[in-house]
């Protein structure tokens, strides 16, 4: 059974720093990409970046670009998501998701993590 | 940037009902679609991929269709455990991956 459990969240002010974790097991990690996807309180799904299997490959929503740095250690099972200049906007929970498919295109995402919840606030 | 827009917000259906919800792309996404299901508190949930293929052990009341801007999710008769929002996204041209704003299906 694929499991995805993420963790590192917290409350954070504003300008600071936090990095989520995502530990994965059951499947072959380094044969999928992967995805940060987040969900503000109350709000729909926002897509917030990916990365291919290698790590050579990353993308970004316009609104974390710059700020956000997705990664993953293929020898951790592990995916990572550094969150710097951190916004209220950014409050969410923040799902690790693996990507349905593909290891080197992004395509559907399946399945989720339970997510880790980060608030922004002073 | 492909804009995905969902309608309606709201649908209010009854038990054992047929439930039609729609998603449209602002630009062709061709059959690269996926549909999606969140109840209250859960992690979201793969219904259908390729616009028309349901996911592992998805009840055959769900179904896709639709191809290049227009596509449908039908829930062919509504059970208890269908009230949730649903939710679209294409995978076409990245990035964004973006989402349609969601459909949530209550009792009427």
């Amino acid at each position: 059974e694929v499991q995805l459990v993420e963790s590192g969240g917290g409350l954070v002010q504003p300008g600071r720093s936090l990095r989520l974790s995502c530990a994965a097991s059951g499947f072959i990690f380094n044969d999928y990409a992967m995805h940060w996807v987040r969900q503000a309180p109350g709000k729909g799904l926002e897509w917030v970046s990916s990365i291919s299997w290698d790590g050579a490959g990353t993308v970004y929503a316009d609104s974390v670009k710059g700020r956000f740095t997705i990664s993953r250690d293929n020898a951790k099972n592990s995916l990572y998501l550094q969150m710097n200049s951190l916004k209220t906007e950014d409050t969410a929970l923040y799902y690790c998701v693996k990507d349905g498919y593909s290891a080197y295109d992004f395509s559907w995402f399946d399945p989720w993590g339970q997510g880790t919840q980060v608030i922004v606030s002073s | 940037e492909i804009v995905m827009t969902q309608s309606p917000a709201t649908l209010s259906v009854s038990p054992g009902e047929r439930a039609t919800l729609s998603c449209r792309a602002s630009q062709s996404v061709n059959s690269n679609l996926a549909w999606y299901q969140q109840k209250p508190g859960q992690a979201p949930r793969l219904l259908i991929y390729a616009a028309s293929t349901r996911a592992t052990s998805i009840p055959a009341r769900f179904s896709g269709s639709g191809f290049g801007t227009e596509f449908t999710l039908t829930i062919s008769s509504l059970q208890s455990e269908d009230f949730a929002v649903y939710y679209c996204q294409h995978y076409y041209k990245w990035p964004p991956l973006t989402f349609g704003g969601g459909t949530k299906v209550e009792i009427k």
